[in-house]
């Protein structure tokens, strides 16, 4: 099966930038994703890339894609404190129509 | 159309007792999955359906789990004589046919603790 991984926690203070890491096995992946979760709530997605290309950047957003070493990172520009959530990598195999997600990272934004 | 919903948003129960879940997608999404997603944890796939047709289910699902799509719009998942390791939360999502630029979008969830 698949396998994703992330770091756990991240605490960043408010302004910096964030980055948050991501790896991935299944090389045939097509897309990747990252989903926001804040608590009690469902996932939103915040930002997606075809495993074609190597970043993509969306506002305050950038996705880097190391199709390589299967690794992935969002970078959060000037993190603010409604930023703070736990967030998702998820990968989209061939079979489109499953994700398999990281167990998320907890992003703490501090004044 | 506001998003995918799901409801209740909470369900306290009884180990032992059965309950039901709805998701209601978008409504021009014609596939609609469950996921589960136990605390610290991402989700993982329960089931997926294409319009009324259940394509897969993941061997999560065990038999007192079922998921119908009646009329290929709504969804509910039973969970038959609950027990406590089912307490989490139930995702449901949406997605439209293939070759959309739409990507799976999630409801609330339902978040399910069983006493």
């Amino acid at each position: 099966g698949e396998d994703v991984e992330q770091s756990l926690f991240l605490s960043v203070r408010e302004g910096d930038s964030s980055v948050i890491n991501c790896t991935y096995t299944d090389s045939s992946s097509t897309y990747l994703y990252w989903y926001k979760q804040e608590p009690g709530a469902g996932l939103q997605l915040l930002t997606y890339i075809f495993s074609n290309m190597d970043m993509k950047q969306d506002q305050r957003l950038t996705v880097l894609l190391n199709k390589k070493d299967k690794h992935l990172s969002l970078r959060i520009a000037d993190t603010q404190t409604g930023d703070s959530a736990i967030y998702f990598c998820a990968e989209e195999g061939l079979n489109d129509y499953k994700l398999s997600f990281g167990a998320g990272t907890t992003v703490t934004v501090r004044a | 159309d506001t998003g995918v919903s799901q409801n209740p948003r909470h369900k306290i129960t009884k180990r032992g007792q059965n309950v039901t879940f709805r998701c209601d997608p978008i409504s021009e999404h014609n596939r609609l999955y469950w996921y589960r997603q136990t605390l610290g944890q991402g989700p993982e796939f329960l089931t997926y359906f294409q319009n009324e047709a259940q394509l897969e289910k993941s061997r999560l699902l065990s038999d007192r789990f079922s998921a119908e799509r009646p009329k290929g719009s709504f969804s509910t998942l039973e969970i038959q004589r609950t027990e406590q390791g089912d307490s989490a939360m139930y995702l449901c999502a949406s997605s439209p046919p293939q070759g959309s630029n739409e990507k799976l979008l999630f409801g609330s969830g339902t978040q399910l603790s069983v006493l």
